[in-house]
């Protein structure tokens, strides 16, 4: 039922670019990506619909291919505001469940 | 911003007693999430509702219940709080399941002792 978040864990320096990535077994009707500081509520950053759909928040962007049923976050020229543990939640067709992955630790260093 | 709150934030309740964690909102959202995180690890789905007097269970088993009799209040009670009951709760919110953002509450952090 979880979605699949990796890798676990990306170390980058303060205007790196990295990828994170998303995926599920079952047919997705969207995908949302949050970001959560430690001892802090998770905070949404974006959705995405539709197959193919890509959005964009600041320098962090992200896709959904759908027939892959995958989604990837992409952060360009990190910041140090970056840092956190990024969540994918998914929700598949047919039912009422918001599910979310494990996580991808973020840490950006100066 | 988000109008979602949960009380208390903190709270450490002694072994075998009845705890009540309350979350409400006030953006008249059909769907209401309960998920339970330990630190810095995942969010585990524990209880979700889709409207008034509709709740089911999650992904992750849990001797906690819940109840939905109004649209902006769900409450999780754990009837005999025992130390595997310690964790983060988080509740969150939502107009629909997948199509639009789901909030979220800045959490209790229950400790059973």
């Amino acid at each position: 039922q979880q979605p699949v978040q990796s890798p676990q864990a990306v170390i980058l320096r303060e205007g790196e670019d990295a990828v994170i990535n998303c995926s599920s077994s079952k047919a997705l009707y969207s995908v949302h990506w949050y970001r959560q500081k430690h001892g802090e509520a998770p905070v949404f950053l974006m959705i995405l619909l539709k197959g193919g759909e890509q959005k964009g928040h600041d320098k962090i962007s992200a896709s959904f291919n759908e027939k892959k049923q995958q989604s990837s976050l992409y952060l360009t020229a990190s910041q140090l505001s970056y840092s956190g543990t990024y969540f994918c939640g998914t929700a598949s067709y047919g039912n009422n469940r918001l599910a979310f992955g494990k996580g991808n630790q973020v840490v950006v260093i100066p | 911003e988000a109008d979602i709150y949960q009380t208390p934030r903190y709270l450490v309740i002694g072994t075998g007693k009845k705890i009540t964690l309350e979350c409400s909102q006030t953006m008249g959202h059909d769907k209401m999430y309960w998920y339970q995180q330990d630190p810095g690890m995942e969010l585990h789905l524990i209880h979700y509702s889709y409207g008034v007097n509709s709740t089911e269970k999650g992904d992750l088993s849990s001797e906690s219940t819940v109840s939905r009799i109004r649209t902006e209040h769900f409450p999780l009670t754990l009837e005999s709080a025992r130390p595997s009951h310690t964790s983060q709760y988080l509740c969150a919110s939502s107009a629909s399941t997948g199509g639009t953002e789901a909030f979220f509450g800045q959490g209790t952090r229950l400790t059973v002792v």
